[in-house]
């Protein structure tokens, strides 16, 4: 069936880059997301990339993309202690019904030490 | 500024209790979800709709119910709390070209006694 793993933590120095590592299992999947939770909030949608793509740069954020291995990753670069929160991925699959719906990891907590 | 807001933050409700959680959107968007947030679980779809009267189980919709009388908003319907449904519960929305929730509400950590 459909899954999509993350490690669970990850602890960095402010000033350093990070890594956030993501595995899916759908081949066909359109779309691949990264999302934001602050403590005490709802989600916030970073960046998407299309499954035709290498990669994808915003800013700080580089998101790279492994089709053959399945494989997304988040790069933030100069992480900043306002960058401490947990990073969802996930995959768009079609639903049996044929509508699109999102797959979503587990989430990795990202500890940003000063 | 765009907004998706739950009615409450926190809520305690007994087991065998009917509760609803609501969720009201104010960009017009067709899309609403209702997501379910478990430690180690990740976000799990419960209920989607695409129009307002229109609604599409998700991963998880059982014990869950929903109602869209009107656009902008989305209701969660707990028809009889159990123990395990204690969760925050995240409600979101998009537009109609877009699956992927693009704005959440800050969630309702709801819990069952």
């Amino acid at each position: 069936g459909e899954d999509v793993e993350q490690s669970l933590f990850l602890s960095v120095r402010e000033g350093d880059s990070s890594v956030i590592n993501c595995t899916y299992t759908d081949s066909s999947s359109t779309y691949l997301y990264w999302y934001k939770q602050e403590p005490g909030a709802g989600l916030q949608l970073l960046t998407y990339i299309f499954s035709n793509m290498d990669m994808k740069q915003d800013q700080r954020l580089t998101v790279l993309l492994n089709k053959k291995d399945k494989h997304l990753s988040l790069r933030i670069a100069d992480t900043q202690t306002g960058d401490s929160a947990i990073y969802f991925c996930a995959e768009s699959i079609r639903s049996s019904s044929n509508t699109g719906k999102l797959i979503f990891g587990q989430g990795t907590t990202l500890q940003v030490k000063p | 500024d765009v907004k998706v807001t739950q009615s409450s933050r926190y809520l305690v409700k007994r087991t065998g209790e009917k509760v609803f959680l609501e969720c009201v959107q104010d960009m017009d968007h067709e899309n609403m979800f209702w997501y379910r947030q478990d430690p180690g679980l990740g976000l799990r779809l419960i209920y989607f709709s695409y129009d307002v009267k229109m609604k599409e189980k998700g991963d998880i919709p059982e014990g869950y119910s929903v109602s869209r009388e009107k656009k902008e908003r989305f209701s969660l319907i707990l028809e009889s709390a159990s123990t395990n449904q204690t969760s925050m519960y995240l409600c979101a929305s998009s537009r109609p070209d877009r699956i992927a929730p693009q704005h959440f509400g800050d969630g309702t950590r709801l819990s069952i006694l």
